[in-house]
């Protein structure tokens, strides 16, 4: 099993740059996912890191450092309906013979307020 | 629309119940997952599908839980004899094998009450 660690809240102002971050312990890592879920929303798909460095989307950005075990969502030029929940999740592979590499492991998710 | 479709999206039952979901996943998806989530939390994962072959289940899901993707396609989860700890958001998520990283798409998710 593993571990994810997230901030539980976060506040940032309207056109600002925020940062999440995302720690985890896993034996079989195999690659790390970010989602952003509204409230009584589904999750819906941000980025994906398998290697080390950044991936950047648009106003998104995301980081990986498998040594360190550390990710973090970086988005820039905040919006209103930037507030959301965001959920970092693992995919661990170290049990592969039970074919249960495919399923999504989610920390708590960050539930960021975006204000004026 | 050919994301994810789940239906009821709201379920209130009384304790002792059984209860069945369903869940569509985008026509071309081979891989199923069901996920729980409550309240505060993250998803956690329940069982995972490819094709019809129920390939794996969490210790999460005890005996009173099932589910079914009879022909490769739609899934059902059903909860018998439900208890009020089952109350959540029940999700399901799709995905295809060929499209790396075999990101999942969820659907809006069952929220089932049980009183």
């Amino acid at each position: 099993g593993q571990n994810i660690d997230q901030p539980t809240e976060m506040t940032a102002t309207e056109g600002a740059i925020v940062q999440i971050n995302c720690t985890y312990q896993t034996s079989g890592f195999n690659g790390l996912f970010w989602y952003q879920q509204h409230a009584g929303e589904a999750p819906t798909f941000l980025s994906y890191n398998v290697l080390d460095g950044l991936e950047e989307k648009g106003r998104f950005s995301s980081f990986l450092s498998r040594s360190k075990g550390y990710s973090y969502l970086l988005l820039k030029e905040l919006q209103m309906k930037d507030s959301a929940s965001y959920l970092c999740a693992v995919r661990d592979l170290s049990n592969v013979s039970s074919n249960s590499g495919y399923a999504l492991n989610f920390g708590k998710g960050t539930s960021l307020l975006v204000t004026p | 629309d050919t994301g994810v479709s789940q239906n009821p999206r709201h379920k209130i039952t009384k304790r002792g119940q059984n209860v069945t979901f369903r869940c569509d996943p985008i026509s071309e998806h081979n891989r199923l997952y069901w996920y729980r989530q409550t309240l505060g939390q993250g998803p956690e994962f329940l069982t995972y599908f490819q094709n019809e072959a129920q390939l794996e289940k969490s210790r999460l899901l005890s005996d009173r839980f099932s589910a079914e993707r009879p022909k490769g396609s739609f899934s059902t989860l059903e909860i018998q004899r439900t208890e009020q700890g089952d109350s959540a958001m029940y999700l399901c998520a799709s995905s295809n094998v060929r499209d790396i990283p075999y990101e999942q798409y969820f659907g809006p998710g069952t929220r089932l009450t049980v009183t």
